[in-house]
């Protein structure tokens, strides 16, 4: 079965810190990795990733992939209390049907919390 | 502007009622889906559907049925055969194409609460 785990599950941090969230796969035709936020209601698109090693950045968000280790990062530098969210991973996968999961599997997700 | 819309924002359902939550899209994308999202469980998939005329089971369909008739169109119905339906459900859209990939477009969600 594929799987796609997101670590921790929830975080406290206070302004000004900086977090590294991590999500680790284990899927089979890997296409790419996507990151959202999401704070009250539609997930926000962050990143996608698709190749090693080469970082995305977006003011202080960055993230990056690891496809020998199967995992991404998403880093929050500077931290702000409207960083407090859900963060939300996802694989996409090269295939139109994969049984009952799809091919747009998303992991449990991390709550971040960000106190002044 | 494109974009996927889901309606309505809240709904209430009695227990017994079937009830039919909407997504569309005027993005021109093939593949559509529906997740539920309870508190610490993530996005669950409940259907997919890659192309007009055809949609596949997710994990959790028991209870759900869809259809797709139309590209722009994925109605999501919630049977009385669902146990516990209160949830937060959540649309997505996204391009389906062998070159360049595309992240999922989601919709603002609908909170349907049993009453």
């Amino acid at each position: 079965e594929d799987k796609v785990v997101q670590s921790p599950l929830s975080l406290v941090v206070h302004e000004g810190d900086t977090v590294t969230l991590n999500c680790s796969y284990e899927v089979t035709n890997f296409r790419s990795l996507l990151w959202y936020k999401q704070e009250k209601k539609a997930p926000t698109f962050l990143f996608m990733l698709t190749s090693s090693g080469i970082e995305k950045k977006s003011g202080r968000l960055s993230s990056i992939l690891d496809k020998k280790e199967l995992f991404s990062i998403l880093n929050i530098t500077a931290t702000q209390t409207g960083d407090s969210a859900v963060y939300l991973c996802a694989v996409v996968l090269f295939r139109n049907y994969g049984g009952s999961q799809g091919n747009l599997i998303f992991g449990k997700g991390t709550k971040l919390s960000v106190k002044p | 502007d494109g974009g996927i819309t889901q309606s309505p924002k809240y709904l209430f359902r009695k227990e017994g009622q079937n009830v039919t939550l909407s997504c569309e899209q005027n993005l021109n994308h093939d593949a559509m889906y529906w997740y539920r999202q309870d508190p610490g469980q993530g996005l669950r998939l409940i259907y997919y559907s890659q192309i007009v005329n055809d949609f596949q089971k997710g994990d959790i369909a028991e209870g759900y049925s869809v259809s797709r008739e139309k590209k722009e169109s994925f109605p999501l119905t919630v049977t009385s055969a669902q146990k516990n339906p209160t949830a937060f459900y959540l649309c997505a859209s996204r391009r389906r194409s062998r070159g360049r990939d595309t992240e999922a477009f989601f919709g603002q969600g609908t909170r349907l609460t049993v009453v």
